[in-house]
């Protein structure tokens, strides 16, 4: 399975401070892409990085991505409260035998932001 | 833009009966959607993907006669749950894609709930 593992699970943080989730997969891919979901919501794009990428930033998310070691991390700097959620990471597949577009899902990280 | 809506976002029915959920592109084609189930607390699991005017295509383990996807428009897949049974009972999202799906993003549907009693 492609599937990627999030880590850690869950992620307890006071407002202010750095959180920062990791993502391990195992095939080669084409780009993985970060997602956020709120509890019994849709899912939310935050950014992709392409596997020719190692580091994008998107206001207060920083993405890496070390294809050596099939890792990626997500650091949102200055958390807030309103950035309670579960994130996940999503990769596409590079071989052939996937189904084109076919995204696989992490199992995510809980994020809970304190006031 | 790239706005997809589902419907309804939640659905109580009793075991045995069908549902149909709707996955709407609002303000661009999609030339693919793919539709997902999750589980508290679990991640997203393929179901199936569907193209526009042909069969869907569905993952190991996902019974495509108790699943029914059709996709007759550019704007619009329908995911019918046959039988519906409380194992059923999941949230239900839908993700369409403008590109065949690789290698850009897919815009997700606000999901369904879906309760069996």
């Amino acid at each position: 399975s492609q599937q990627g593992e999030e880590d850690p699970q869950a992620l307890s943080i006071q407002e202010g401070e750095n959180a920062t989730m990791n993502c391990s997969y195992k095939t080669s891919i084409n780009n993985l892409q970060w997602y956020r979901q709120n509890s019994g919501r849709g899912l939310v794009h935050l950014i992709l990085i392409r596997s020719n990428e190692r580091e994008k930033h998107s206001g207060r998310l920083r993405v890496t991505l070390d294809t050596s070691k099939k890792s990626s991390s997500l650091l949102i700097t200055a958390s807030r409260a309103a950035d309670t959620a579960s994130y996940f990471c999503a990769t596409d597949a590079r071989d052939r035998g996937s189904t084109l577009g076919r995204l696989y899902f992490g199992r995510g990280t809980q994020l809970t932001v304190w006031p | 833009g790239a706005v997809v809506s589902q419907h309804p976002s939640w659905v109580i029915c009793k075991s045995g009966t069908s549902v149909k959920i709707e996955c709407r592109s609002l303000d661009f084609q999609a030339t693919t959607m793919f539709w997902y189930r999750q589980f508290p607390k679990q991640s997203l699991m393929l179901m199936a993907t569907s193209n526009e005017g042909s069969k869907a295509t569905y993952e190991q383990g996902v019974e495509k006669d108790k699943f029914l996807i059709n996709h007759a428009s550019l704007t619009l897949s329908t995911l019918t749950v046959t039988s519906a049974h409380p194992e059923d009972s999941s949230f239900y999202i839908c993700s369409a894609s403008t590109s065949g799906g690789a290698p850009y993003e897919q815009y997700f549907g606000p999901g369904t709930r879906l309760t069996v009693t």
